[in-house]
């Protein structure tokens, strides 16, 4: 089956640093990715998906471009503040045929004043 | 718009007992999950259910049960909880493409 891989955290950055946080996926077919975002005592949210290759998605400042030829769809932001501070999934659904939504192990992120 | 709704928010079980964890979405969608998340892990699929009246396994279902009880509601059964089910609880229901709704999570705690 589908397997999605990102980074280990945790990661910790100053206030509007640059932010990238790799996911790379295991798929023959074109699933569907996503980034979720994960506030502390809270259940998951979408932050921006992409479903079909070089779609770029977008929200809040993050970015990520599905690349087909490198299986991945990294999450980028140019400044990050304080309130950026959650954890992170990768994830994706769709891979051939399939209503499976696998999620990567998440990133922790936390950004310092 | 409540979105997915799950119940109960905090439980504590002895070991053996039984419960039901409950689960509804009201954005007509036909897909439903059942996820638990541990620390280091992230989220683990436990069942998924693709449609009304279908339900398959997981990477994790071994001491779980589910029921698509109509397109709204999704339930998950811990028939008896061991300490190793201690985590948090996650309902979601998504949409063609994929793009899911969670629920707020259910702390489950098994002494």
């Amino acid at each position: 089956g589908n397997s999605v891989t990102q980074m280990e955290g945790p990661v910790t950055l100053s206030e509007e640093a640059f932010l990238t946080i790799n996911c790379t996926y295991t798929a023959t077919g074109y699933p569907s990715l996503f980034w979720y975002v994960q506030y502390p005592g809270e259940g998951l949210q979408l932050l921006l998906k992409a479903t079909k290759a070089d779609d770029k998605g977008s929200n809040k400042g993050f970015e990520a471009t599905y690349r087909k030829e490198t299986t991945s769809f990294h999450l980028e932001k140019g400044s990050v503040q304080v309130s950026d501070s959650a954890v992170y999934f990768c994830a994706s659904f769709g891979e051939a045929g399939s209503y499976q939504l696998t999620f990567g192990k998440g990133t922790k992120l936390s950004v310092i004043p | 718009n409540a979105g997915v709704t799950q119940t109960p928010k905090f439980q504590v079980l002895k070991t053996g007992q039984s419960m039901t964890l409950q689960c509804a979405q009201d954005m007509n969608h036909n897909s439903m999950y059942w996820y638990r998340q541990d620390p280091g892990m992230g989220l683990r699929l436990i069942y998924y259910s693709a449609s009304e009246g279908t339900t398959d396994k997981g990477e994790v279902p071994n001491g779980y049960n589910v029921s698509r009880l109509n397109k709204r509601e999704f339930s998950l059964r811990l028939e008896s909880a061991a300490p190793s089910q201690t985590s948090v609880y996650f309902c979601a229901s998504s949409d063609r493409q994929g793009e899911a709704f969670f629920g707020q999570g259910t702390r489950l705690t098994v002494v």
